[in-house]
């Protein structure tokens, strides 16, 4: 069964780095384009970004673009966030997704989700 | 960016009885080209990522109960749940994916009276 486990969320001071992973398992990886989706506590969701199966195409939403990088290692099955210049506002816990479009431009939508991440940036 | 607003913000409805959420976008998610509508629903319980339900706006995922349907074109879109169980109580999100950003509604929430 596909499994996602996001991992390295922690506290943080504003202006500083993070890099989140997602561990993935059940399902051929490299096929698949990956999302990073947020959840502010309490508060509803928001796209962050998207990485193509290949990683030749990245796309990113406007509050994070210049700040967070997207990646993948698909000879590890691993999808990453790398967070610079952390804000208060991205305080939120953070999902990895799969697109459900295989080797091919990404549908767009989220057919498996993680558990989630949380950050939290605070001084 | 696209814009989506659903409707309402909460609702209770009785076991057994029907639940219609709406969304709204702010322009089209129709493709004209290929006639698909670039919408999503999800389902989120209180500590559980989000579930897809619905995409293309109407297909339903696979696992899904045939108690939750989709439907609408351009930019109106409704999920309807029929005959509510108790394990539906959830908060329901509504996504485009018609263009970047990828956009949600706010969420409806759902109680069981």
């Amino acid at each position: 069964q596909v499994q996602l486990v996001e991992s390295g969320g922690a506290v943080v001071q504003p202006g500083r780095s993070l890099r989140l992973s997602c561990a993935a398992s059940g399902f051929t990886f490299g096929n698949y384009g990956m999302h990073w989706v947020r959840q502010a506590p309490g508060k509803g969701l928001e796209w962050v970004a998207v990485i193509w199966y290949d990683g030749s195409n990245k796309n990113y939403g406007d509050s994070v673009k210049g700040r967070f990088t997207i990646s993948r290692d698909n000879s590890k099955n691993t999808l990453y966030l790398q967070m610079n210049s952390l804000r208060v506002e991205d305080t939120a816990v953070y999902y990895c997704a799969r697109d459900p479009e295989t080797k091919s431009v990404p549908d767009n939508y989220f057919d498996h989700w993680g558990q989630g991440t949380l950050v939290t940036v605070s001084s | 960016d696209i814009v989506m607003t659903q409707s309402p913000d909460s609702l209770t409805v009785s076991l057994g009885e029907r639940a219609t959420i709406n969304c709204k976008s702010s322009q089209t998610v129709l493709y004209i080209s290929n006639n698909r509508n670039y919408l999503a629903w999800y389902q989120q319980k209180p500590g559980q990522p989000p579930k897809l339900l619905i995409y293309w706006a109407s297909t339903r995922e696979s696992g899904v109960p045939d108690r939750f349907s989709g439907s609408g074109s351009g930019t109106d879109f409704t999920l309807t749940v029929s005959s509510l169980q108790a394990e539906d109580a959830a908060v329901y999100y509504c996504q485009q994916y018609y263009t970047t950003p990828f956009t949600f509604g706010q969420g409806t929430k759902l109680e069981i009276k």
